[in-house]
């Protein structure tokens, strides 16, 4: 069981906007540890999408968007494409147990 | 630009030990805030975290399997060690560019990543 919770799948219509959502399932103890976001597409190495909970990386559409509010983190997707089909992790820094992954939240466009 | 490629056996016997080495361009592995990690996953599960290792050498790895994983680093290249090979371990794996936050040495994220090396241990 992963510590960060994400949902299995969302689906969207094009041009709609989808919000995946990621709950660290444990209170955090200690210093903050920034959150990320992984995209694979089926076939491609996973892709940095977001990093230090809303920062995305350069040559990242805009289209891709994320907010923290307590211990959830949230990543936005506007103006759905079919080649945001994917799918979406999130992850963090767990301290004593490392780099830890959500299970992942399957996108259909 | 930063560039990482796996290599190492697609087939693994039960047993025995995988070697796994990520060759990489475009950053020195002797910069201060630059590690190196490995990722694994599964046929329809979940990205694994295997194992770290950071510009001081300093080296990180998942307590649950720890005590069969190794990682080290020569010129521009890191090797992962993993012994007692089972076929629940057959995976795609992954090594990856880290981004490590300084001074309090904390990994951040991981940025770009290989192609993948998939591996079937049977």
């Amino acid at each position: 069981q992963s510590d960060l919770t994400q949902p299995a799948s969302v689906s969207g219509s094009p041009g709609q906007s989808i919000t995946l959502s990621c709950t660290k399932v444990k209170n955090d103890i200690g210093n903050y540890q920034f959150v990320s976001w992984y995209q694979r597409r089926p076939g491609q190495a996973p892709k940095l999408i977001i990093y230090e909970d809303n920062l995305r990386p350069s040559g990242v559409s805009h289209r891709y968007s994320a907010s923290v509010s307590d211990r959830t983190s949230s990543l936005t997707i506007s103006g759905l494409q079919g080649d945001d089909e994917g799918d979406y992790f999130c992850s963090t820094f767990g301290g004593l147990t490392g780099v830890v992954f959500g299970a992942g939240t399957r996108v259909t466009v | 630009q930063i560039a990482l490629k796996e290599s190492g056996p697609r087939l693994v016997r039960p047993t025995q030990t995988l070697t796994l080495t990520c060759s990489f361009s475009g950053f020195r592995l002797n910069t201060r805030g630059v590690g190196v990690g490995w990722i694994r996953q599964a046929p329809d599960q979940t990205l694994e975290w295997l194992a770290l290792i950071y510009w001081n050498n300093a080296k990180l790895f998942n307590p649950s399997l720890e005590t069969r994983l190794a990682i080290s680093m020569s010129g521009n290249s890191v090797v992962l060690t993993m012994t007692k090979l089972d076929p629940i371990d057959t995976a795609t794996y992954f090594c990856a560019h880290a981004n490590v936050r300084t001074p309090v040495i904390t990994f951040n994220y991981f940025d770009p990543w290989g192609q993948g090396a998939p591996v079937t241990v049977s």
